[in-house]
């Protein structure tokens, strides 16, 4: 059964910067691409970040693009995302996700972000 | 890249079909077969309930179909059962690991 667990939310102040990590299980880790979406309280669902299995190729939206930095551990099975400069508008519940050709076909519970002085 | 547009809302009684439209451009929805819909109650992370356009994971009901003509897709929602109230979002890949979300349409269980 494929788990995605993550971790390393919480309260952050503006221009702070945080980690998220994503621990993964239950399939081979390192053969598939993954990805972040986050959703803003009350809003619809953002994809953010993708990267692919090995990690060679990582892709941004525009609205986090030079601030967010995706990598992985595939040594660890873990999946992380480097929040610089946090803004309010950071403020989100963010979601790990396995991507199978096209698709984001598991999804972490998530895990909340907020951004607040 | 801008969202794809659906209905904010749509609605309808147990036992009847609801249909949520997903519109973006050739650059998304019309140029690849990869449209995914994803169901999400309150409080929870979205669900995988249809992919490739019109294929359905394993375990979600046949009630479930999708379909797509030019830039516009489709989730259909048959035999409407209480369960089924939850946001649904569209998704697109549109291009090398890159994904466009739908708005987020609310279904309501009359």
């Amino acid at each position: 059964e494929v788990q995605l667990l993550e971790s390393g939310g919480g309260l952050g102040q503006p221009g702070e910067s945080l980690r998220l990590s994503c621990a993964a299980s239950g399939f081979t880790f390192s053969s598939y691409a993954m990805g972040w979406v986050r959703q803003a309280p009350g809003e619809g669902l953002e994809w953010i970040s993708s990267i692919s299995g090995g990690g060679g190729v990582t892709l941004y939206a525009d609205s986090v693009k030079g601030r967010f930095t995706i990598s992985r551990d595939d040594s660890k099975n873990t999946l992380h995302l480097q929040i610089n400069s946090l803004r309010a508008d950071d403020t989100a519940a963010y979601y790990c996700a396995k991507a199978n050709s096209g698709r984001l076909e598991n999804w972490g519970q998530g895990i909340l972000v907020t951004v607040s002085s | 890249q801008s969202a794809l547009t659906q209905p904010r809302s749509v609605s309808g009684s147990p036992g009847q079909s609801v249909t949520i439209s997903c519109t973006g451009t050739s650059s998304d929805v019309g140029g690849y077969t990869y449209v995914s819909w994803y169901q999400q109650h309150p409080g929870k992370a979205p669900k995988l309930m249809i992919y490739d356009v019109t294929k359905r994971p394993s375990g979600v009901p046949d009630r479930f179909s999708g379909s797509k003509s030019g830039n516009t897709a489709s989730l259909t929602i048959s035999g409407l059962q209480a369960e089924d109230e939850a946001d649904y979002y569209c998704c697109s890949y549109a291009g090398t690991y890159f994904y466009v979300f739908g708005i987020g349409t609310k279904v309501t269980v009359l």
